[in-house]
């Protein structure tokens, strides 16, 4: 039972662009989110999260989304930059561990 | 800037044989998680440690997969004997304790190749 999903695989994107990717929850417990981001050989690295009491948090080009009602949180980057192209999961803290999504792969086009 | 170190970065083993992952998390941070990645997957834990402790191997396959973490700083991850589908990014990661547990901080990972 997947209670993170990541149902877009791949996006791409031309620099300058805003990057949408996108992230559904089935759990309505959860209460915290998390976004990763992956290069290929390396570790996912934390870039920003959110609070369910809030819908919006904000840090440089990159903004998530929560819209509690539909589940659904949303990563934006703008404006979008080569180096950004990597994998991006979502993720949600259950029980003292993180579930994460299957990851969308972003690419960003000079 | 402290980093999680992981070693070794790629392994190449045939099944049946025996593997070992190694992992040193940032220092002082108490709790460390091991995860295995599938190519086109997120991360799915597969033991967690508090210090010395474990506190979550509900998706350790313990038939074939064991983890310690002795003195409660590194740890180290086998798998014996190895499977096909045991194939995948080994990542691990540690944290600190309380609120910041929710950001968790990745080594580089191993990459087992079963042949």
């Amino acid at each position: 039972d997947q209670q993170v999903k990541q149902n877009s695989p791949s996006l791409s994107v031309q620099e300058g662009r805003i990057s949408i990717l996108n992230c559904d929850y089935t759990n309505s417990m959860f209460d915290y989110f998390l976004w990763y981001k992956k290069y290929p050989a390396e570790g996912p690295t934390f870039l920003i999260s959110i609070s369910s009491i809030k819908d919006k948090n904000e840090d440089g080009r990159f903004t998530v989304f929560l819209n509690k009602s539909a589940k659904h949180l949303s990563l934006h980057i703008v404006p979008s930059q080569p180096g950004d192209s990597a994998v991006y999961f979502c993720a949600a803290p259950q029980g003292g561990k993180l579930i994460f999504g299957q990851g969308t792969e972003l690419s960003v086009k000079p | 800037e402290a980093e999680v170190a992981q070693s070794p970065r790629y392994k190449i083993t045939e099944k049946s044989q025996a593997v070992a992952f190694w992992c040193d998390p940032i220092s002082g941070h108490a709790t460390l998680y091991w995860y295995r990645q599938i190519l086109g997957q997120g991360p799915e834990l597969l033991v967690q440690f508090q210090d010395e402790s474990v506190v979550d191997d509900s998706q350790l396959p313990k038939d074939r997969f064991s983890a310690e973490r002795l003195k409660g700083v590194d740890s180290t991850l086998k798998i014996q004997p190895a499977e096909l589908g045991d194939s995948a990014m080994y990542l691990c990661a540690s944290s600190l304790d309380g609120q910041a547990w929710y950001e968790q901080y990745f080594g580089p990972g191993t990459r087992l190749t079963v042949t």
